[in-house]
């Protein structure tokens, strides 16, 4: 039974570029959420999705990022024109239902963008 | 201990020691909290988690406490070994979305390091 599976694990960009990063949640799980973390900081909550619907975004910068759980694939979050703020490793998360016991929630090992 | 600047809080235990990582929470409206542990490039693993109704709560070798009265939450780890070396976050549940949209919202963390 395999984990939440984020791809790639690491990313490096130059400055205008585009970030595509990847997760398919545990099998069964139909609600994924995006993470950022900075170094030595904690998790930022960016974005709740379940498939086809985002659920909440309000974690998520205005312009540039976006994110995306269609009904077939994994969860694509996108970062346009990145700047090297950018720069941090982006955790995906899947749970099998909603609600607060979100004990529930399953990490994948992340994503670490490198924008030079 | 507080944090200056972008440092974790760090606490440093000897092998066999137990330890107690604290946390403070900011919603007092939050009634579910959870405890993860990271290891260095990996994602943030399930602890141990407490529901609002309750001021204690042990698993194997890991107890939180729950203080409603100043939001505070502390992790204890009995017999603490190297391989519990890592950050410990806390998190509380928030709530996102009218339609059961729960997201964690997560604390800076706490470094552990254990020392033979």
């Amino acid at each position: 039974n395999a984990g939440v599976m984020q791809n790639p694990r690491h990313l490096v960009r130059r400055r205008g570029q585009e970030a595509r990063l990847r997760c398919s949640p545990m099998k069964g799980h139909s609600h994924v959420y995006w993470y950022r973390q900075l170094p030595e900081e904690g998790l930022k909550f960016m974005v709740y999705l379940q498939k086809e619907n985002i659920i909440d975004e309000s974690g998520m910068p205005k312009e540039r990022f976006s994110a995306e759980f269609p009904k077939e694939g994994p969860s694509i979050l996108r970062i346009q024109q990145v700047v090297r703020g950018d720069s941090a490793a982006y955790f995906c998360a899947s749970s099998p239902r909603a609600g607060p016991n979100t004990g529930e929630l399953f990490f994948g090992e992340g994503s670490r963008l490198t924008v030079l | 201990g507080e944090s200056v600047g972008l440092h974790l809080p760090t606490l440093s235990v000897q092998e066999g020691d137990n330890s107690i990582i604290n946390c403070a929470y900011s919603n007092s409206a939050s009634d579910y909290f959870i405890w993860y542990k990271q290891e260095s490039g990996k994602g943030p693993q399930f602890i141990i988690d407490i529901r609002s109704n309750m001021d204690k709560r042990q698993g194997q070798r890991v107890t939180v406490l729950l203080n409603k009265t100043v939001k505070h939450l502390s992790l204890q780890i009995a017999a603490t070994q190297p391989g519990d070396s890592a950050v410990y976050f806390c998190a509380e549940t928030v709530l996102i979305n009218s339609n059961s949209g729960y997201a964690l919202n997560f604390g800076k963390g706490t470094s552990l390091l254990v020392t033979p």
